[in-house]
């Protein structure tokens, strides 16, 4: 079975500090991967998707078959970046299977 | 224009009552999906709509849950001889195409429905 595994349940880090937000998957086939973001009292919405390989809001992931991993990573932290991620793998079809979720917190 | 809408946004019931959780997702979107959130996961796939037809419903967690779309448009999950087990949050997912991935169009979240068994 699909499987993403995001081993830190928090990651605190200063404004202007890189970021890496780990995400590893296990799946047999040719998986897409996304990161979902949830800002405080805001819902669920998608930050980005492997297959567009773009930068939103500074952050990009580029997708690691060999490690089965799909990294979130920003160069420099913004106070406004603080929020919940999860990471989410899609096996082809229709359903998301999702992370446990990071808490990112970037203090001033 | 309005998102994915959920009500109610919280729901508190005895253990063994029924409860029906409402999903109205963005006009004209194909595809309806509903997720189980427990505290401190990421949401879990539950069940899946594409139109009125439910094509996936291998996420329920057991025939207490039951989900439907008549119409196409709105849906309702409901939860009967609720146990504590339950509580979590229910958040509803809709998108304009029939498939997530392949370049399909994402999913759009609700704010979800908490419910609390007591």
């Amino acid at each position: 079975a699909q499987r993403v595994t995001q081993p830190e349940k928090l990651l605190s880090v200063f404004k202007g500090a890189p970021v890496e937000l780990k995400c590893n998957y296990s799946y047999s086939g040719s998986p897409e991967l996304f990161w979902y973001v949830q800002y405080s009292r805001q819902r669920l919405q998608l930050l980005l998707r492997h297959i567009s390989r773009e930068s939103i809001k500074g952050f990009t992931a580029d997708l690691n078959k060999g490690e089965t991993s799909f990294h979130l990573k920003k160069p420099f932290a913004q106070e406004e970046d603080s929020a919940m991620y999860y990471c989410a793998l899609s096996e082809g079809g229709n359903k998301l299977v999702f992370g446990a979720g990071t808490i990112l917190r970037v203090k001033s | 224009g309005a998102g994915v809408s959920q009500s109610p946004r919280y729901k508190v019931a005895k253990r063994g009552q029924d409860v029906a959780l409402r999903c109205d997702p963005i006009s004209g979107h194909v595809s309806l999906f509903w997720y189980q959130q427990a505290l401190g996961q990421g949401p879990e796939f539950l069940t899946y709509f594409q139109n009125e037809a439910q094509l996936d419903k291998s996420g329920l967690p057991s025939d207490r849950f039951f989900a439907e779309r008549p119409e196409g448009s709105v849906s309702t999950l409901k939860i009967q001889r609720t146990q504590q087990e339950d509580s979590a949050v229910y958040l509803c997912a809709s998108s304009l195409s029939y498939a997530v991935s392949r370049g399909g169009q994402p999913q759009h979240f609700g704010d979800g429905t908490r419910l609390s068994i007591l």
